[in-house]
């Protein structure tokens, strides 16, 4: 079956440091993965896309690496800051690509100390 | 970006009763929305895919007659958990595209449903 792994450790880093969190997957063949920020008790926030033919792909502090050999996307934040502080999740495509159904791995929690 | 509002943010009911649950696309329309459901340190489950104008598209696993969706226009869908009991307890979230196809999925900010 589709199945999608993060660290399920929490991650603690100190401020400034970059974080690095890793997403796994097995039984797919994905078009694009995403990634998404969720604080507790909210929904999650969109944060970048990656495409099965793109290697990488930045977006401000944020760097998405995609490995369609290995079946992994990286996800970096460099520079982190306090407020980077969140549970993050990836998330592939459902079935067709087109339908907007995505399946989401567990989600890694991050911790940004000062 | 698009905005996806969900209604109410925090509901507690009595074992028995039912629940409604709004989920509206603020500034696009959306054919398509999904419903998730999100225990504790848990990860995102999909309940549901509501398609407007047609029936819901249940996960395997989902009971379609305790989890009542509607989608009766572009821009809502309600989910209606009947019947409700204790271990329905959860945090429930919507989430529509904007557009079809590789687009990023907007969610609401949830809504922390506890029976008691």
């Amino acid at each position: 079956s589709q199945k999608i792994e993060q660290n399920s450790e929490a991650l603690n880093i100190q401020e400034g440091k970059t974080a690095t969190l890793t997403c796994n997957y097995t039984n797919y063949s994905p078009a694009y993965l995403q990634w998404y920020r969720q604080d507790p008790g909210r929904g999650p926030v969109f944060l970048l896309l990656i495409r099965e033919n793109e290697k990488e792909k930045r977006k401000e502090r944020l760097k998405v690496t995609f490995d369609t050999t290995l079946k992994q996307s990286l996800f970096h934040i460099t520079a982190s800051q306090p407020a980077d502080s969140a549970t993050y999740l990836c998330a592939l495509a459902s079935g067709s690509s087109n339908t907007g159904k995505l399946i989401f791995g567990q989600g890694t929690t991050l911790q940004v100390k000062p | 970006g698009a905005v996806v509002s969900q209604h109410p943010s925090r509901v507690i009911c009595k074992s028995g009763t039912s629940v409604k649950i709004e989920c509206r696309s603020l500034d696009f329309q959306a054919t398509t929305m999904f419903w998730y459901r999100q225990f504790p340190k848990q990860s995102l489950m999909l309940m549901a895919t509501s398609n407007e104008g047609s029936k819901a598209t249940y996960e395997q696993g989902v009971e379609k007659d305790k989890f009542l969706i509607n989608h009766a226009s572009l821009t809502l869908s309600t989910l209606t958990v009947t019947s409700a009991h204790p271990e329905d307890s959860s945090f429930y979230i919507c989430s529509a595209n904007s557009l079809l196809g590789v687009t990023e999925a907007f969610f609401g900010q949830g809504t922390r449903l506890t029976v008691v």
